[in-house]
């Protein structure tokens, strides 16, 4: 079964561009996350989608990010425009809804605004 | 503010002995915890949970303790293999439904 994809792994930006990231769920996942994770920190959660649904988006910066998942499979999320504080790297991560708590993640994008 | 805070950024073991990364919360109402595990450019993995009704939950060689008093949680892994070399995470389960509040996390090298 093939695992959370998400693209691109890499990307290097100058400030003020704007940057989108791709994730593909779990086949059948109908709960999907986007993380983002500073170094040297955790994880931290952007927003949840149930199906096509964002859920729970209150700790998304609205005024630059913003995201979408119009069919409630495939997810992407933007940032535009960059700041230097965005570098990061963002996780998205799926789930089952119901069966069980576990989350899985994809390997993430690492963002670099210079 | 960080509510799951873990205080050892890394850990140092020899193959063959017992690993124990430690993880404090703050609030009593948490309600399930989990363990997450992290390679270099990988997303986090899941390795085992455990919710507040219990103590304890073992499975093969990970065992995680719940200690509701003290508000304290501890992964221990027996024996500790280099394989075993990661970013671990602990994390608890909010009010919200599947949302997910990682701690900082602990490098644990296992060295031959």
């Amino acid at each position: 079964e093939a695992g959370v994809v998400q693209s691109p792994r890499y990307k290097i930006i100058e400030k003020k561009q704007p940057v989108a990231f791709w994730c593909n769920p779990i086949s059948g996942h109908n709960t999907l996350y986007w993380y983002r994770q500073n170094l040297g920190q955790g994880p931290e959660l952007l927003i949840r989608y149930e199906n096509e649904e964002a859920v729970d988006d209150s700790q998304l910066p609205k005024d630059r990010f913003s995201a979408e998942r119009l069919k409630g499979v495939d997810s992407t999320l933007k940032i535009q425009p960059a700041e230097l504080g965005d570098s990061a790297v963002y996780l998205c991560a799926s789930r089952l809804t119901g069966v069980a708590d576990t989350q899985y993640f994809g390997p993430g994008t690492r963002l670099t605004v210079l | 503010d960080q509510q799951v805070k873990q205080n050892s950024p890394s850990l140092s073991v020899q193959e063959g002995r017992i690993s124990i990364l430690n993880c404090d919360y703050t609030n009593s109402m948490f309600d399930y915890f989990l363990w997450y595990k992290k390679y270099p450019a990988e997303g986090p993995t899941f390795l085992i949970s455990i919710s507040s009704i219990k103590d304890k939950n073992e499975d093969g060689r990970f065992t995680v303790f719940l200690n509701k008093s003290a508000k304290h949680l501890s992964l221990h892994i027996v024996p500790s293999q280099p394989g075993d070399s990661a970013v671990y995470f602990c994390a608890y389960r909010g009010s919200t439904l599947g949302r997910l509040y990682f701690g900082r996390g602990t490098q644990l090298t296992v060295w031959p």
